[in-house]
């Protein structure tokens, strides 16, 4: 599996775009860009994947560079409800799911 | 339609002694999971399963055993337990190409002591 790096702690402003950055480097061709976010002590929550385009969904954009060795994610509008843990992970589909140390975000008033 | 369900929510072990975690998910997936989480860590993988009767180590699997016997069924446990194994630990269930996210249990908590 690639490694990733993130940042450890990101802070954000409410209603501001959250903007979280992973590093993957090492990334090979068949390996997809996975986006989770652990809020508290709840198990963590699927966000957003993708491969080689970027993506949209209800709860973020995943823009992922050309070369495919970093990505971002895009919480487009805060709010303190997504204060939480965020982890990049690459993976071959049908792979098991490792994770790192993640992002704290903190999303102030 | 429950997602993932963990058995039990919170367990107190006394050194040496056994017990096992039940993981259960109606959603019909292949993929099923097992991890633990330390005090502001990441979650480590322990052991997998990537269909029934089938099960894989992951990163941490000393001291816990596995097994997957129906589908919907995934238990972790622990012959000896030791204070090193006070965690939370994980459950998750996917499908196997993992196109839609891996979905995760609500946890449990144990101490050993």
């Amino acid at each position: 599996d690639a490694k990733t790096t993130q940042p450890t702690s990101m802070d954000c402003a409410e209603g501001r775009a959250a903007n979280l950055p992973c590093n993957h480097s090492t990334i090979s061709g068949n390996e997809y860009v996975y986006w989770y976010r652990q809020i508290h002590s709840q198990g963590p929550q699927y966000i957003i994947h993708g491969l080689k385009n970027n993506e949209t969904n209800e709860m973020a954009s995943l823009i992922i560079t050309e070369d495919r060795k970093s990505s971002t994610l895009i919480l487009p509008h805060a709010t303190l409800r997504d204060t939480a843990v965020y982890y990049c992970i690459v993976r071959v589909l049908a792979d098991k799911l490792i994770f790192g140390t993640g992002t704290r975000l903190q999303v102030f008033p | 339609n429950a997602g993932v369900t963990q058995t039990p929510k919170f367990r107190v072990l006394k050194t040496g002694q056994s017990m096992t975690l039940l993981c259960a998910q109606d959603m019909n997936h292949e993929y099923m999971y097992w991890y633990r989480q330390d005090p502001g860590m990441g979650l480590r993988l322990i052991h997998y399963s990537v269909g029934e009767g089938t099960t894989a180590k992951g990163e941490v699997p000393d001291g816990y055993n596995v097994s997957r016997l129906k589908k919907q069924n995934f238990l972790l446990g622990l012959e000896s337990a030791a204070p090193s194994q006070t965690s939370v630990y994980f459950c998750a269930s996917s499908y196997w190409g993992g196109e839609v996210g891996a979905f995760f249990g609500q946890g449990t908590r144990l101490t050993v002591v």
